[in-house]
């Protein structure tokens, strides 16, 4: 187990608003990562990030911001919430170093937006 | 760019009925990841298996056993003898293998449905 915790596990928001999930680990890997979850697409990279304030873009990124100021937090912030970004938001670490390391994920994240 | 399909998005079956699961991959690099996981009702994602593009001997694991064919790009699934607690969806996922951390892309799922 990463030790990962993601906050909040469920949250509803209003069109417009600026949300911000959290995602926090104990076992201070490098590699995080954010996905979205949605119905016949499986996940999908929003952002990842490969070190303190080292983080870059994924596949589907345009609508969030992302900030790393420490090894454990990773940020995901919605910056003008829209109802496409209802979705199922799901963290992710990887062990270890490079392509050795597997993959652990949160527990995740329901966000609907109205 | 790298690309994962799950044709099947629904299989339904009865207790004990075995169930393949059908992954097909595109991808240029010559080395990579590619992965199972299961999402049961729950929600949660649970890692299944992981295998190298330079291994493709088939894998058995208790009910579950993997088919990897690198001439047709496809990671197949198989539940042998299906119980009601393999309800769940199921993602089949590849990895590039860089040095620099290696970023997932997901099928989109197939739900499997097993009835009592």
């Amino acid at each position: 187990d990463a030790g990962i915790t993601q906050s909040p596990r469920h949250k509803v928001t209003e069109t417009g608003t600026p949300v911000t999930l959290r995602c926090h680990q104990t076992e201070n890997h490098r590699y995080m990562y954010w996905y979205r979850q949605d119905p016949g697409h499986g996940l999908r990279l929003i952002h990842y990030s490969y070190g303190v304030k080292d983080t870059d873009k994924g596949e589907v990124s345009d609508g969030y911001s992302v900030s790393r100021s420490k090894t454990e937090d990773f940020l995901l912030t919605l910056e003008s919430a829209t109802s496409s970004q209802t979705s199922v938001y799901f963290c992710a670490v990887q062990q270890g170093q490079g392509f050795l390391g597997g993959y652990t994920f949160g527990s995740g994240t329901r966000l609907t937006v109205v | 760019a790298q690309k994962v399909t799950q044709a099947q998005t629904e299989i339904s079956v009865v207790e004990k009925e075995d169930v393949t699961l059908d992954c097909v991959y595109e991808t240029r690099d010559t080395t990579y990841y590619l992965f199972w996981y299961k999402q049961p009702p729950s929600g949660e994602l649970v890692f299944l298996i992981r295998r190298n593009s330079f291994d493709e001997q088939n894998e058995i694991s208790g009910r579950y056993s993997w088919n990897f064919q690198k001439s047709t790009s496809s990671f197949n699934f198989t539940i042998t003898a299906s119980q009601v607690v393999d309800s769940a969806v199921y993602f089949c996922a590849l990895s590039e293998a860089r040095a620099a951390g290696n970023k997932l892309t997901f099928g989109g799922g197939t739900r499997v449905l097993v009835k009592p």
